[in-house]
């Protein structure tokens, strides 16, 4: 079966570079979305196919993906980056979610 | 606008079936794939299938064929998703995501709000 690896938490501070990593065999052959995930709140989409950013997303936001790793980057965290995070791959025509991480903004 | 507003919350007994719909508004509802996604109490998001609410055509995650069934209605532009034979692991909350290609692209630009189904006897 296809595993996305997340960590279940990584901690920032307020200001600096937060890496949430996601990884699988060959990931960087598959193309990867990530989703932020606030408590209550629906699934918001925040990177996709690798590097990509939705419209309304703050460029703080990156991604990239090679290997068997995919990374979401937050530069200059802000309290408000606190949240889950989920990344997510389409192998063999089914989607995969990784386990999510949590992103505490100290 | 896009928006997607889900039904409410249910309660359903063991070996009960629930129908959870999605209506959409603000783009051409068949030119965009429907997934369904859910998440358990505290728990990670997990994908049971996409619709090509164009065709009716269906993939479901394994874990949940011959339970689940997708369909959708296009004079009012709602999709629906249906569990049946119920149990406690099936409460949640589940969401619908627009894909966002006009083919099954993976990629779940609008979410709708969540229906919450609990599962007790």
């Amino acid at each position: 079966s296809y595993d996305l690896t997340q960590p279940p938490s990584v901690s920032v501070s307020p200001g600096q570079t937060a890496s949430i990593t996601c990884s699988e065999d060959k990931l960087g052959d598959k193309y990867v979305s990530w989703y932020q995930q606030k408590p209550g709140q629906s699934p918001m989409l925040v990177i996709y196919q690798d590097k990509k950013r939705p419209s309304g997303i703050p460029e703080r936001f990156s991604g990239s993906n090679s290997g068997n790793t995919a990374t979401l980057t937050i530069s200059g965290t802000q309290a408000l980056d606190e949240a889950d995070y989920y990344c997510q791959a389409w192998d063999t025509s089914h989607v995969v979610f990784g386990g999510g991480t949590k992103l505490t903004v100290l | 606008q896009v928006q997607l507003v889900q039904s409410g919350a249910e309660v359903k007994k063991p070996g009960a079936s629930v129908r959870v719909s999605c209506r959409a508004s603000g783009y051409t509802f068949t030119a965009h794939y429907m997934h369904w996604v859910r998440q358990a109490p505290g728990q990670g998001l997990e994908w049971m299938g996409w619709f090509n609410v164009n065709t009716g055509g269906t993939n479901y995650a394994q874990k949940f064929q011959g339970r689940v069934s997708m369909t959708r209605d296009t004079s009012i532009g709602t999709s629906y998703m249906e569990l049946s034979s119920l149990t406690s692991d099936d409460t949640a909350v589940y969401y619908c995501a627009r894909d966002a290609g006009l083919a099954a692209l993976a990629i779940m630009d609008y979410w709708g709000q969540g229906t919450l189904v609990t599962v007790s006897s």
